[in-house]
């Protein structure tokens, strides 16, 4: 079963625009939640991890994402987006109910900012 | 220091070839990862080692062998690779994989092309 899931593949937009990534889980159990970024021909990045406490992250790079359990999202966002932001960008969960503590990522969503 | 080296950055081997990838992590973390990632998809988790044992093998071939020397390296021995074997392969290190050590730490990664 996909824990991960970015519904999104690519999102195209203007520089200086706003823009939002979504990412939902699904998990009956408690879970952690991260953002990293993944520039070309490079490793992971973090952005930003949601571990518990105020729902409302803030990361590097002026991204922020906001935890809503009831719905069960993740969704990143960005108030103005630079060129440089042209990336790929994954959601990964680690479920608290195993052992296995490792980052189950989604499938990932391709940001290109225009000019 | 919050680097995790990956050596070699490109590598090109045959399928009848013995060759290692090399991992190396100087922040005093107790978990490593080895992450495979084919193009556009997102990193698969191949095997996880905490406090030098190995505890997460995810069904991986035995063409694949994991070592994990000492707490800051980490080795991939591949040998009999098949062609779809080509991909990006990831390092990642964290703290441990307790609640308050989540936060991985990725190299740049090691590009395997199998001919």
């Amino acid at each position: 079963a996909q824990s991960v899931t970015q519904l999104d593949s690519q999102v195209p937009v203007f520089e200086e625009a706003p823009v939002e990534l979504r990412c939902n889980y699904s998990s009956s159990v408690s879970v952690y939640l991260f953002w990293y970024v993944q520039y070309p021909n490079q490793g992971l990045q973090l952005l930003l991890k949601y571990l518990s406490g105020s729902t409302l992250v803030k990361g590097i790079n002026g991204f922020e994402a906001e935890f809503n359990k009831s719905q069960t999202s993740f969704h990143l966002r960005k108030p103005s987006v630079h060129i440089s932001d042209t990336a790929e960008y994954f959601c990964a969960v680690i479920k608290m109910d195993t052992g296995r503590r490792a980052l189950t990522f989604g499938s990932g969503t391709r940001l290109q900012v225009q000019p | 220091d919050t680097e995790v080296t990956q050596t070699p950055k490109h590598l090109v081997m045959g399928m009848t070839n013995k060759k290692s990838l090399k991992c190396e992590q100087h922040m005093g973390h107790r978990a490593m990862y080895w992450y495979k990632q084919k193009a556009k998809k997102p990193p698969e988790l191949m095997f996880v080692y905490s406090y030098e044992k190995l505890s997460i093998n995810e069904s991986v071939p035995s063409r694949f062998s994991p070592e994990c020397p000492n707490s800051s390296l980490l080795n991939l021995h591949l040998h009999a690779l098949q062609p779809e074997d080509s991909a990006l392969y990831l390092c990642a290190s964290s703290q441990g994989q307790g609640a308050s050590s989540t936060e991985a730490f990725f190299g740049q990664g090691t590009r395997l092309t199998v001919v």
